[in-house]
């Protein structure tokens, strides 16, 4: 099972949205609505962001929202601040009953 | 507070055998999964493979199937990962991770603080 492809960074200046792409294939993301992105400063421990595709657990910003469209899922962050500066990773439960992550987004706050 | 604590760094040796842990407070361990993540130096994130620590059923990342090994007891809600005989390849830090109950929770909500494995001779 290959990694869920994502860009390797994306930058925006504070206040504007950005959005990180994750594309994968139909026995992932676009098998099931079961995709999940992780926060991940350095040196911490992943953090849940958006589950279920869409679904901001309790705690979590507004600002950050997931979607999909196919074999192909985003996370959006409105109104970049800096403590968004992160690594971010999207997820996606498998056909084979497995979990697969992506290679990882780099967020950078100008 | 739901929490994951896992067991401290280790540094080992190729060809050595390791048990890392994982204990759950504040929650019934032994009805919810838990998978293990590993992330190897400045890389990403690799799903290893999860147990339910009620029954210790498990299912493995065909990665990672016959490499490790894990384990769980249910009775201290801990869980463990096992290498049998570690290689510099097995150098990285590796998360506990708790999967909701919920038949469509297909996703980690809460994660230990990871526990840095450094394999060298």
């Amino acid at each position: 099972q290959s990694a869920l492809t994502q860009p390797a960074s994306v930058s925006g200046s504070p206040g504007q949205s950005i959005t990180i792409s994750c594309t994968g294939t139909s026995s992932d993301i676009g098998a099931y609505n079961y995709v999940s992105w992780y926060q991940q400063h350095p040196g911490k421990a992943p953090n849940l962001m958006i589950s279920g595709v869409s679904d901001r657990p309790s705690g979590v910003s507004n600002r950050f929202s997931g979607s999909k469209s196919g074999n192909t899922a985003s996370l959006t962050i409105s109104g970049l601040q800096t403590e968004d500066e992160a690594d971010y990773y999207c997820s996606s439960y498998t056909t084979t009953s497995t979990y697969v992550f992506g290679s990882g987004t780099r967020v950078t706050v100008l | 507070e739901v929490q994951l604590v896992q067991s401290g760094a280790e540094v080992k040796k190729p060809g050595e055998s390791l048990k890392i842990s994982c204990q759950g407070s504040d929650y019934t361990f032994s009805n919810y999964w838990l998978g293990w993540v590993r992330q190897m130096p400045g890389k990403g994130l690799e799903w290893m493979g999860s147990i339910y620590p009620g029954d210790s059923d498990t299912r493995y990342s065909p990665s990672f199937q016959g490499q490790v090994t894990l384990s769980a007891d249910k009775s201290i809600s801990t869980a463990y990962l096992h290498w049998k005989s570690l290689q510099a390849s097995d150098t990285a830090i590796f998360y506990c991770a708790r999967r909701p109950w919920g038949s469509s929770s297909w996703y980690f909500d809460v994660w230990g603080r990871g526990t840095l494995v450094t394999v060298s001779s």
